[in-house]
């Protein structure tokens, strides 16, 4: 099955700086690469997503690029606010689920 | 639109007990899928409903069992519940892009 392995597992920036979360996964026929946000006591919420025909997808503040021969995508985020801090999570499809990382803890300090 | 809806928020049982939990997918969402999230873990697969059949089942055992009705909203349940058990407990659902996650039942076994 797909494997997801996320980098790194906590990150501490200053407000404004620039935030960068990697995931790597083993299939390369997966073609679908969503990212989550999950706040203290909620579940999931889906930030962004790309599909392997594309190498980098923008959404305000947020991008993901994808490196297909690599395997590996990224979470960019902007100009970060305190409002960024969460657990982030990649996944990748195995079948009709999805694989998850093991989160990322962002913490954006004024 | 209400998104994900899932009851109840919090459940506490004992160690042995059978628990039901429910959710009701997106309006427009005919897949509904199980996961379950550990502390400080991502989401582990539990399994996915389609036209009310198990399409696909992650590493659990057979103590957990789902049921998906005509109006697409589903039931999992989990019989001799074990102390591993406590988890959060996420419902899912999906239509053929996106999945989107309810808030979770906080399950607690003692």
């Amino acid at each position: 099955g797909e494997n997801v392995e996320q980098h790194p597992s906590t990150l501490s920036v200053q407000e404004g700086d620039s935030a960068v979360i990697k995931c790597t996964y083993s299939d390369s026929a997966s073609n679908y690469f969503p990212w989550y946000k999950q706040e203290l006591g909620k579940g999931p919420q889906l930030i962004i997503d790309i599909r392997s025909n594309v190498g980098e997808k923008k959404d305000q503040r947020i991008a993901v690029t994808l490196n297909k021969t690599a395997k590996h995508f990224s979470l960019h985020i902007t100009e970060t606010q305190p409002e960024d801090s969460a657990v982030y999570f990649c996944a990748a499809p195995s079948g009709y689920a999805l694989n998850f990382g093991k989160g990322t803890s962002l913490l954006v300090t004024p | 639109d209400a998104g994900v809806t899932q009851s109840p928020t919090h459940l506490i049982k004992t160690r042995g007990q059978q628990v039901t939990l429910r959710c009701s997918p997106k309006s427009g969402h005919d897949t509904v899928s199980w996961y379950q999230q550990a502390l400080g873990q991502g989401p582990q697969f539990i399994f996915q409903y389609y036209e009310e059949e198990e399409r696909q089942r992650g590493n659990f055992p057979d103590r957990f069992s789902g049921h998906q009705f005509p109006n697409y909203s589903s039931e999992l349940n989990v019989n001799a519940l074990l102390l591993g058990d406590s988890a959060l407990y996420l419902c899912a659902s999906s239509d053929r892009t996106s999945l989107i996650f309810g808030p979770g039942t906080r399950l607690t076994v003692t």
